[in-house]
């Protein structure tokens, strides 16, 4: 009963360090994205991918990459980490791509201080 | 540029009371809206999701209803219980395929 499951979930680093979130889920879905969740801003998301070795930029995509190797797993990588990283995120995944409509399902979230 | 917001951002009720969450969105051009709830240091558990061509959906004590022409919706929560204590969080697909978020209205029920 994992549904998508992301690690770390708790992270602190220091300006310029790098590090990647794991985000896996097993409900055989299509779509996986990566959201931030700041204090008065709401989520955002991040980056998208449809399907294995696809990716788009969402909406906040400065300062992140993506890697989407299989279906199962999609991971979100900073590879210098400044201040304004600092967050909480959350991975999810759909079974239908995002023009197709489907429910949302997330993760627990990972959250970053970064120093 | 679709938005959506959530009133109020807050809300206090005995226990016991039916209650109403608002959410109104901009562009009524959208696949469907989300509700979810979102308890504190956790993730988000999706509750209802309508697709733009119904009017509502029930799940339990929760009835969501849509009404697109006028961009809103509302999260209708019967008999509350301190375990509905939470925060309440819209969202809305639009054309491009994109979610965008409300920013939540935060559930306090009172025993």
């Amino acid at each position: 009963n994992a549904g998508v499951t992301q690690t770390p979930k708790f992270q602190v680093l220091k300006t310029g360090q790098s590090m990647t979130l794991q985000c896996a889920q097993d409900m055989n879905h299509n779509s996986m994205y990566w959201y931030r969740q700041d204090p008065g801003m709401g989520l955002r998301l991040i980056y998208y991918s449809a399907s294995e070795g696809t990716t788009d930029k969402g909406e906040v995509p400065n300062g992140y990459n993506v890697s989407r190797l299989n279906k199962r797993e999609f991971s979100l990588r900073l590879e210098s980490a400044a201040p304004s990283q600092t967050s909480v995120y959350f991975c999810a995944s759909s079974e239908y791509d995002r023009g197709s409509g489907g429910e949302l399902f997330f993760g627990e979230g990972s959250r970053l201080t970064v120093l | 540029k679709q938005e959506v917001t959530q009133i109020p951002a807050a809300l206090s009720v005995p226990e016991g009371e039916n209650l109403v969450l608002n959410c109104s969105f901009t562009d009524s051009a959208i696949y469907n809206l989300q509700w979810f709830r979102q308890d504190p240091g956790k993730g988000l558990t999706s509750l209802l999701l309508i697709q733009s061509s119904q009017r509502e959906q029930t799940s339990g004590r929760l009835n969501a209803s849509l009404d697109k022409s006028s961009g809103r919706s509302t999260l209708y929560i019967a008999a509350s219980q301190p375990g509905d204590s939470a925060t309440y969080l819209c969202a809305v697909r639009g054309s491009q395929g994109n979610l965008i978020f409300g920013k939540g209205t935060k559930l306090s029920v009172k025993p």
